[in-house]
């Protein structure tokens, strides 16, 4: 069975103060770890799809990496409007019908 | 791209009522579409997959005759949850996957729907 595990659970920035959100993942055959966005009361927005370790994608201030073991979603110089909860997710080869696999999510929450 | 709408954004119902809820794809053809639900600070639960022209596959523990799903086009699946109670509120998502072009994994999800069972 797949498993997603996000760390930390929530995580306070001030604005400008770079970090990092960690996914941990165990899984037959990766076929594919999402990384999402979504805030309070609408559905996740799509950020990143990383397929194979080493892979690095790239958007405005974030940055997603991928090992065989984790993923971590970079946020550099954060700004208030990226307050949100990121979720990370899998796709394994075991999943029927491209089922994915969530992580409980982390909070960001940047202060001004 | 890969626009995804949801009807309606908010209900409440009595409870014994049915409620559908459409979800829509709206520049691409959905080749797959799926159905989660939230609770509050919780992550999404999948409850179902639905390919275009086939019957839906439900999750483990979701029960198939109270969440009626149905798939009739390549831009269109609908949820309706039969008899609702109390316990159905939550916050329903759908999301679609294209199957084509460079977006052949992702999936993009709807803005949900709040379902309350009064």
């Amino acid at each position: 069975e797949d498993q997603v595990t996000q760390s930390p659970e929530a995580l306070r920035l001030q604005e400008g103060e770079s970090s990092s959100l960690n996914c941990s993942y165990t899984v037959s055959g990766l076929r594919g770890l999402f990384w999402y966005r979504q805030d309070p009361g609408k559905g996740p927005e799509f950020l990143f799809t990383l397929y194979s370790a080493g892979e690095e994608k790239e958007k405005e201030r974030l940055k997603a990496t991928l090992t065989k073991k984790e993923s971590f979603l970079h946020i550099t110089a954060p700004k208030p409007e990226d307050s949100a909860t990121y979720l990370c997710a899998v796709h394994g080869s075991g999943g029927s019908n491209y089922k994915l696999t969530f992580g409980k999510g982390t909070l960001l929450t940047v202060n001004p | 791209g890969a626009v995804v709408s949801q009807h309606p954004s908010r209900v409440i119902c009595k409870s014994g009522t049915s409620v559908k809820i459409e979800c829509r794809s709206l520049d691409f053809q959905a080749t797959t579409m799926f159905w989660y639900r939230q609770f509050p600070k919780q992550s999404l639960m999948l409850m179902a997959t639905s390919n275009e022209g086939s019957k839906a596959t439900y999750e483990q523990g979701v029960e198939k005759d109270k969440f009626l799903i149905n798939h009739a086009s390549l831009t269109l699946s609908t949820l309706t949850v039969t008899s609702a109670h109390p316990e159905d509120s939550s916050f329903y998502i759908c999301s679609a996957r294209s199957g084509s072009g460079g977006t052949y994994n992702e999936q993009f999800f709807g803005p949900g729907t709040r379902l309350t069972v009064l």
